[in-house]
């Protein structure tokens, strides 16, 4: 099964300051996702990645940045925190080339700016 | 982008079928359905895929009409631990899929 890892769990943050979430896949996945989960919108995806330093906006790019430096590795920065991106935050990848793409998702990094 | 209509929220009791409908009059030739699992505090989970007919896993069953235009997933004798979130989406690639709000299945001892 592919494993997808994000590094923390729980993460509390102040505003202003420069949050990273990483995210890190085991099954040579090309795809990689990042979408923000709030009560009532459901998934919304802020980034992607299919492939090694290729980044493309998603719904919500506004805020936040991506880097892709090696293929199992896909990194979500938030410049300056502020309160309104206190989130779910959820890693996911899929195997690019086949018509019925499955995303595998990690746990999720629960984000709060305080 | 193909959108899907799906009940907000579903009661049932342990032991039952629940069957969750979903709508996507707008799915286009090459379109799958998928379905995915949310517990709370976790990542969406695959649980089943199709494009026509049925599919049947060890988890569900995903009934499709010769239309597409809908889709039913059928889980067998729920237990407590299948409470959970469950999304219909339809699209071709992964970036394309629009997860809504999803149906809130609760299972009743």
């Amino acid at each position: 099964d592919v494993k997808v890892t994000q590094s923390s769990r729980y993460l509390v943050k102040r505003t202003g300051e420069k949050v990273f979430l990483e995210c890190v896949q085991d099954m040579d996945h090309e795809n990689m996702f990042w979408y923000r989960q709030d009560p009532g919108l459901g998934l919304r995806l802020i980034y992607f990645s299919y492939d090694v330093k290729m980044k493309e906006k998603g719904d919500i790019p506004e805020g936040y940045s991506v880097s892709r430096e090696k293929k199992e590795r896909f990194s979500l920065i938030l410049e300056s925190a502020s309160t309104n991106q206190t989130s779910m935050y959820l890693c996911a990848s899929s195997l690019s080339g086949v018509p019925n793409e499955k995303l595998f998702f990690g746990s999720g990094t629960q984000l709060s700016v305080l | 982008l193909a959108k899907t209509t799906q009940p907000i929220s579903m009661d049932s009791y342990e032991g039952q079928e629940v069957n969750i409908t979903c709508s996507h009059n707008n799915i286009a030739t090459n379109d799958y359905i998928t379905w995915y699992q949310q517990f709370p505090s976790q990542g969406p989970r695959f649980i089943i895929q199709g494009y026509k007919t049925k599919v049947t896993n060890e988890v569900a069953s995903l009934f499709i009409p010769a239309d597409r235009k809908s889709s039913t997933l059928s889980l067998p004798r729920v237990s407590l631990s299948d409470t959970a979130v469950y999304y219909c989406l339809v699209g071709e690639g992964a970036q394309k899929l629009v997860f809504g709000q999803g149906t809130r299945l609760t299972i009743n001892p």
